[in-house]
């Protein structure tokens, strides 16, 4: 079975522009979820999609925003980019989120620069 | 959600077993332990997550302590490529794991 697949690998952005990135979940499993992955910061929790529907939030700005489609597939999405949000960020996703238990798989991650 | 203490670092020697323990003297009846490991630059990798009995799979073992205070997480054959940071997290069945936090982890250094 397919791991978790992101991409883009490596992006370089500049401060203002916006970015999209993709994340393909494990064949089944309807939640995928966001992370971001700094340093200093940790893991830190984007958002939850499950069904195509946002169902948990993290406490980023509104620039951060997501969506999923019918075949479970996410996107993620940072406007107006800051010297802040350059990191690793993370999709995982899981056949229900956690609710049976059933633990998370995580992508390799999108490796964002800001310059 | 219950708090795991780990040791900063250990080494291992190629092709001994590795042996990572976890402290969660405040776990409940309902969580699960997990193990997740990172490699740099990579996503976290999950590898085992048991209730109360031991658990193995092809990467690993999981030993719990009766009293589910602490485990320890196995890797029979350690191999350089084992070298990563493990983390030990401890989550509520029923719950959704969605929203993870990873500690500082236990930076493990297979020694050829």
């Amino acid at each position: 079975k397919a791991g978790v697949t992101q991409t883009p690998r490596y992006l370089i952005k500049t401060r203002g522009q916006q970015v999209t990135l993709s994340c393909s979940p494990i064949s089944g499993h309807r939640s995928v979820s966001w992370y971001q992955q700094t340093p200093g910061q940790g893991l830190q929790f984007l958002f939850e999609y499950f069904s195509e529907t946002q169902r948990n939030k993290g406490n980023f700005p509104g620039r951060f925003s997501g969506r999923q489609f019918s075949n479970s597939r996410s996107e993620m999405n940072v406007s107006t980019l800051e010297l802040g949000d350059s990191a690793l960020y993370l999709c995982a996703s899981s056949t229900d989120g956690g609710q049976s238990g059933s633990p998370l798989h995580f992508g390799n991650g999108t490796r964002l620069t800001v310059t | 959600d219950a708090k795991t203490t780990q040791p900063p670092s250990m080494d291992c020697a190629e092709g001994r077993a590795a042996n990572l323990p976890c402290n969660h003297s405040t776990i409940s009846g309902n969580e699960y332990v997990y193990w997740y490991r990172q490699i740099h630059s990579q996503g976290p990798q999950y590898i085992i997550h048991g209730l109360k009995n031991n658990e193995t799979n092809e990467m690993a073992s999981l030993i719990i302590t009766e009293d589910r205070k602490s485990s320890t997480l196995i890797l029979p054959h350690a191999t350089l490529r084992d070298t990563a940071v493990y983390y030990c997290i401890v989550r509520p069945m029923g719950g959704s794991n969605y929203k993870l936090t990873f500690g500082k982890g236990t930076l493990l250094t297979v020694n050829p």
